[in-house]
């Protein structure tokens, strides 16, 4: 069975500070899909990227950057020079190859501190 | 572009009672989705539709949950009776295709407490 281990419950960081959240992944899957969700205060999940299991070159996008490490199962998420408006709730989630079994972890509450 | 419309947005029931969400997925994504969030833990996915077949039910408590997606488009998820435990946020999500590199669309929920 697939799934999603996202140990750090809660962090709280003060602006302008780098934070790593961490996510670890059981698959018996050779194809897979790794994804990460931003839940601000709102509710409303929104998409912010997706690996798959063929392609573990770092991603960048602007403060946000991401480390697949097939060889540890981990896919974790940094984001560079915090601001308060990245506080939420962030999930880990993993997806196998046809697009079924989507398990998304218990999810790492940030707090980003004025 | 509309995103993925869901209604009612809060719902307030006593246990054995019914209810109904409604789900309308952007326009012309295949597949949709109905998850379960209870307070503090990730979304856990009940039912997962493509066009109006089911793809994945495993997990939805299939006595007293049950959902449908006429036509391919627009879904409700229905419980009957509710139990104080599925006081949650219920999730609608769609994507274009069922492996689309987006992942899914999310709604905004439906809050329901179960008194």
């Amino acid at each position: 069975a697939q799934k999603v281990t996202q140990a750090q419950t809660e962090i709280s960081v003060v602006e302008k500070e780098d934070v790593t959240l961490d996510c670890v992944y059981e698959t018996r899957d050779t194809t897979y899909y790794l994804f990460w969700y931003k839940q601000p205060p709102s509710g409303e999940l929104v998409f912010l990227i997706r690996r798959n299991s063929f392609d573990e070159q770092n991603e960048i996008s602007g403060r946000y950057s991401w480390n697949f490490q097939k060889s540890t199962s981990s896919f974790n998420f940094t984001i560079t020079a915090s601001q308060v408006v990245d506080s939420a709730v962030y999930f880990c989630a993993l997806r196998d190859n046809y697009g079924q079994n989507f398990v998304f972890g218990p999810g790492t509450r940030l707090s980003v501190l004025p | 572009e509309a995103g993925v419309a869901q209604s009612p947005r809060y719902k307030i029931i006593e246990k054995r009672q019914s209810v109904a969400f409604w789900c309308n997925p952007i326009s012309g994504h295949a597949t949709l989705y109905w998850y379960q969030q209870i307070l503090g833990q990730g979304p856990k996915l009940l039912i997962q539709f493509q066009n109006n077949g089911v793809v994945d039910d495993s997990q939805l408590p299939k006595d007293r949950f049950s959902a449908e997606r006429l036509k391919g488009v627009d879904s409700t998820l229905k419980i009957q009776p509710a139990k104080l435990e599925d006081s949650a946020v219920y999730l609608c999500a769609s994507s274009a295709t069922q492996s689309g590199p987006r992942g899914q669309f999310f709604g905004p929920g439906t809050r329901l407490t179960v008194l």
